[in-house]
């Protein structure tokens, strides 16, 4: 398998720009999670989807920002328009619930997003 | 309070070495916890579940105590490829979202 899948790797903006990361989680898993690392907070959770759907985005930090899932092999995440405190590594990760529900917890993670807003 | 709280460290040991990290829980009904491993500038990587009676793999054995509300992280014999951050995971309430805590820093020298 080739585990989860972030694009763009590394992107670098100007303040003010829209900028979309985007997922693909491993293929078979019902769950999906967005988190944001920095020094100062560790990891965040922002939001995550099960089968598709936006379970819990309490996490996300205001409304610039979004998150989509179409469907289950692909996610988005959009901040429009980006601000300098933005930057920070976004990671996608996936999991599956299995049988014992445990499995959630369970998240194979992407490579991340190295965000720069300048 | 942070649900899930972490000593950051960083741990630096020689070769060889003992080391032990706790992590402590504020969320008495939670029954579900994780050891993640992290690389510097890599992704997390699921490292082993912590059961209730205790779970070993090799050189690491992951404890959990409900009493006290902390979860254990112990490596016997560490190798200079330990170096990384640990980190722990717990449910958030009940509602099964994973929060992670901000990871332990180990340093393992010749």
């Amino acid at each position: 398998d080739a585990g989860v899948i972030q694009s763009p790797r590394h992107e670098v903006t100007e303040m003010g720009q829209e900028v979309t990361l985007r997922c693909k989680p491993i293929s078979g898993h019902d769950y999906l999670f967005w988190y944001r690392q920095t020094m100062m907070r560790g990891l965040e959770l922002l939001i995550y989807f099960n089968n598709n759907v936006p379970i819990d985005d309490s996490g996300m930090p205001e409304d610039r920002f979004s998150a989509k899932m179409p469907n289950a092999s692909f996610s988005t995440l959009k901040i429009q328009p980006s601000e300098p405190r933005d930057s920070a590594v976004y990671f996608c990760a996936s999991s599956s619930a299995g049988t014992s529900g445990r499995a959630r917890y369970e998240q194979y993670f992407g490579p991340g997003t190295r965000l720069t807003v300048t | 309070r942070k649900e899930v709280e972490q000593d950051p460290g960083p741990f630096n040991v020689p070769e060889g070495a003992t080391v032990a990290f706790n992590c402590t829980y504020s969320n008495s009904a939670s029954q579900s916890f994780f050891w993640y491993r992290q690389d510097c500038r890599k992704e997390p990587k699921l490292l082993m579940s912590v059961y209730s009676s205790g779970n070993e793999d090799g050189r690491f054995t992951a404890q959990l105590n409900r009493a006290s509300q902390y979860i254990s992280l112990l490596i016997r014999d560490s190798k200079l490829s330990d170096s990384a951050t640990y980190l722990c995971v717990g449910p958030s309430g009940g509602s099964y979202i994973p929060t992670f805590g901000r990871g332990t820093s180990l340093i393992v020298h010749p």
